[in-house]
Order: structure tokens, then C-alpha cells, then sequence
């Protein structure tokens, strides 16, 4: 099936530092949602994007539904080592009933 | 808060064998989801369901069936094991009010299949 394309696939970043990371895709998509999974665990949902061009904001994360409807971007301001994990994007197409998924950005912080 | 329980956190199984995996969701959502979950791949769904009975097949269905007799559970089942099928299965729901897409996950059964 349709896979969205996240990247990076990986960062290494120092504590402090701010983070982004995207999804894009050929398609046009109606939703996008974007997921936290700490190691051994299921995927939390962090913020839900509905909107071309919304911008939403959870504490130190923020996320925006981009105006072409083919992407969308997280940004985590001054991360700390419990922002470790891996971050995926997911979205519903135009003209889907289900969600895809990217691949997944892994986050490793250096404190 | 949502809860989403699958009965099993690890699951050591043999090639061959009929495996049952269950999820039970509380929140009384109308929508659950199997998916499994492999390194650079993602998450890629199995199965679906909008209602009690109900089941949609997935991209990814074959080797699998699934069973929804009540609301809250959704099992996977895999009819006969394959050491291809080793790999990290979520269960997730959604309501039609809170958000269809807004997809609530458990905590992940790994499965290996020796």
C-alpha cells in the first residue's frame, strides 16, 4: 500500500537543541496524525492535524497540516532526554478510509 | 484516558501452530485495527473492523483472520504460523465521534515463530 515518506530516518541530536522532522507524499491527504513510541511500547498519538495549513501545538511540540495537503512537519523545541523514541506520521488520503504510515524517525538525545 | 490491553506482551510460538491474539479496548470506540509493526517498514494494517461481526481486510491480510463477537474485543488469529509472521503486532481503536482517525494503540505483542 501507499507509504508516506518521513524523514530523517534517524537523528542524533544534543539536549536543548530543536527538532524536525517530515512526512510528504504524492498524494493529498484530509488528516494527519502524528505518533510517539517509546521503546517496548505502542504508538501515543500527539497531535491530530484536520485542516490545509493548520498549525497545532502540544507543549514543546508543534505540528502543521501543509498547504498543498501532501505534507506535514513536527517540530519539538529544546528536547530532553525523554523525547527519545521514534516519531511517525500518519495520514488518511483524499479518498481513503484508513490510515498510512511512515517509516518512522528515530530520535536519540545526547544529554 | 483510553485503554487499549492485548493479552500477551511476548509470544514464543512454533511453525505451524494456530495462534490467538486478543485486544480489548474500554472506551466503548466502534473501530479497531490489528497492524504489525517491522524495522523501516512501519506500520502496515491486517485487518479492520467498524462494528461487532464486522471485519475489513487490511493491505496485508493474508495468513491471518480475525474475530469480533463483542464491541470491545478484536482477536487476530493466525491460522497456522510461518516464521515470516515473527514481528511486533498493535491493536488500536477509534471512535466515530472522537475522531475516526484518531487511533488509540496498546502496548504491542512481539511475536516470534521458531
Amino acid at each position: 500500500g501507499q507509504q508516506l515518506n518521513q524523514s530523517p530516518q534517524s537523528m542524533f541530536i544534543q539536549e536543548g537543541e530543536d527538532v524536525s522532522m517530515n512526512c510528504t507524499s504524492s498524494s493529498i491527504f484530509n488528516t494527519w496524525l502524528w505518533y510517539k513510541q517509546d521503546p517496548g511500547e505502542g504508538p501515543v498519538l500527539l497531535i491530530a492535524l484536520y485542516k490545509a495549513g493548520e498549525l497545532t501545538s502540544n507543549g514543546r511540540l508543534t505540528a502543521q497540516f501543509g498547504i498543498t495537503r501532501k505534507d506535514s512537519f513536527l517540530n519539538i523545541s529544546a528536547s530532553i532526554p525523554s523525547d527519545v523514541g521514534i516519531y511517525f506520521c500518519a495520514g488518511r488520503m483524499e479518498y481513503g478510509n484508513k490510515l498510512v504510515f511512515g517509516a518512522g524517525t528515530i530520535l536519540r538525545v545526547k544529554s | 484516558d483510553v485503554k487499549v490491553t492485548q493479552s500477551s506482551r511476548y509470544l514464543v510460538k512454533r511453525t505451524g501452530e494456530k495462534v490467538f491474539l486478543e485486544c480489548v479496548q474500554d472506551m466503548d470506540h466502534e473501530n479497531m485495527f490489528w497492524y504489525r509493526q517491522d524495522p523501516g517498514l512501519g506500520l502496515r494494517l491486517i485487518y479492520f473492523s467498524y462494528d461487532v461481526k464486522m471485519k475489513e481486510k487490511g493491505d496485508i491480510p493474508e495468513g491471518y483472520s480475525v474475530s469480533r463477537e463483542k464491541k470491545e474485543r478484536f482477536s487476530l488469529i493466525l491460522e497456522s504460523a510461518s516464521t515470516n509472521q515473527t514481528s511486533m503486532y498493535l491493536c488500536a481503536s477509534s471512535s466515530v465521534a472522537g475522531g475516526i482517525y484518531e487511533q488509540y494503540f496498546g502496548p504491542g505483542t512481539r511475536l516470534t515463530v521458531t
